[in-house]
Order: C-alpha cells, then structure tokens, then sequence
C-alpha cells in the first residue's frame, strides 16, 4: 500500500513553455501533498505544501505565479511550471500524506520523481 | 532555522561490513526523525522513523538512533550487500505544527562485491 506516482517521470522542453506534472496517491486518500525540488548533489528543498481544496503554501523564495499548483482531488496534485527556463531544470518529487494515518508511521510517502529539462 | 548535515558524503565499503552514516541537526526541538533511501534518479524509499521521544529503531539490517538532545542520528548497516548502494537521506521534522521535512544531502554509499 501507499504507493504514489508521477507523470511524466522525465521531460524535455524548450524555454519559454509550461509544463505539468501530475502527482497521485494510487491506494490512499491525501489531504496534503508537498512538492520538492532537487537539484544535483543538493537535498530536497520543499517548494510548497498543497491542501485539498484550499491554495498552496509556498515556501519563501518558491515564486508562487511560477509554480502553481492545483490539488483537486484527494488523489491528485499537478504542479504546473509556467514559462519555463534551463534554470528550472531540476528533479521534481512530490509526497502524499496519508487521510488517515498508515498504522505504523507518520511519514510522507514519495513519489519517484520527474526529471525535468529545459532546453 | 534547522539545517541538517551528513557525514561522509561518500563511502565505498566492501561487502560484508558494518557501516554507519552519520546525520547531525542544528535545531534539537525536532517531532521526528527519518532516515531515507533514494537509487539513482529514483524517488525516495521510507527507511526508519524515529519520534523524538524514541532512541532508535531497527529493521532488518538497518538500526537508526537518535540522539535529540545533542542533535545527532546515526544509521547502522550490518552485513553490507551490493544492493545497500544508494544515497541515504536523513531528514527531520521539526515541532511546531509545519510537516515540513528538512533534508540533508546525503550519503552515497558503494557496496563492492
């Protein structure tokens, strides 16, 4: 159980498009979904929390109008990159937690992730 | 603000050894603590979650301990296979209320055969 999943798990784009990736707990109902951002031999850096049916929080210096970010459902998050550029490049991991609490833990459950190019 | 260090931030290691992975956190009013694993240009995989009242947690191979008031985790592998190389993540969760998790950046490990 508490699977997640991605789409599409790597993209290539020119600069200047928008694109969305979607994030959806498969087996499990999620009220909250965090999107994170990885670049190379950096950590995850949270970019933004996402409550069902209520706006994002964005994390300070997470430009809101650039990223935005759709949670519609309680199996379903998008994020959209708006007009993106090379320096968007990066690894895209969205987490779903849990409507109720998985017996044993307190964790987030991840996704595997988008790469995303930006030519 | 909470930051979080790993050390090393590479090991090679032959099959067969003990190993431990160091993870240390500036901020010791943490809720929880996780120690994650992630292959290559792969998602993450839930290894351990110790709540700040806990000490450590074991799972097969893997032993995690935590030491809140010092701002300390370590990550015990016994019997290290091939198929333990990945990069191990530790991150915590600070109180508050915030679900926010803070990463470290990791260790890469290599299990030689």
């Amino acid at each position: 159980g508490a699977v997640v999943s991605q789409h599409p798990s790597w993209v290539i784009c020119k600069s200047g498009t928008s694109v969305k990736i979607e994030c959806r707990s498969l087996d499990f109902q999620a009220t909250t979904m965090f999107w994170y951002r990885q670049f190379p031999k950096q950590s995850l850096m949270l970019m933004a929390t996402s409550n069902e049916g209520s706006k994002a929080t964005y994390e300070q210096g997470v430009e809101k109008d650039k990223f935005l970010i759709n949670h519609a459902s309680l199996t379903l998050s998008t994020l959209t990159v708006t007009s993106a550029h090379p320096e968007d490049s990066s690894f895209y991991i969205c987490s779903a937690r849990a409507l109720r609490r998985m017996p044993s833990t307190d964790t987030q459950y991840f996704g595997p992730g988008t790469r995303l190019t930006v030519l | 603000k909470q930051e979080v260090t790993q050390i090393p931030a590479a090991l090679s290691v032959p099959e067969g050894e003990n190993l431990v992975l160091n993870c240390s956190f500036t901020d010791s009013a943490i809720y929880n603590l996780q120690w994650f694993r992630q292959d290559p240009g792969k998602g993450l995989t839930s290894l351990l979650l110790i709540q700040s009242s806990q000490r450590e947690q074991t799972s097969g191979r893997l032993n995690a301990s935590l030491d809140k008031s010092s701002g300390r985790s370590t990550l015990y592998i016994a019997a290290s296979q091939p198929g333990d190389s990945a990069t191990y993540l530790c991150a915590v969760r600070t109180q508050g209320g915030s679900e926010k998790l803070v990463f470290g950046k990791g260790t890469k490990l290599t299990v030689n055969p």
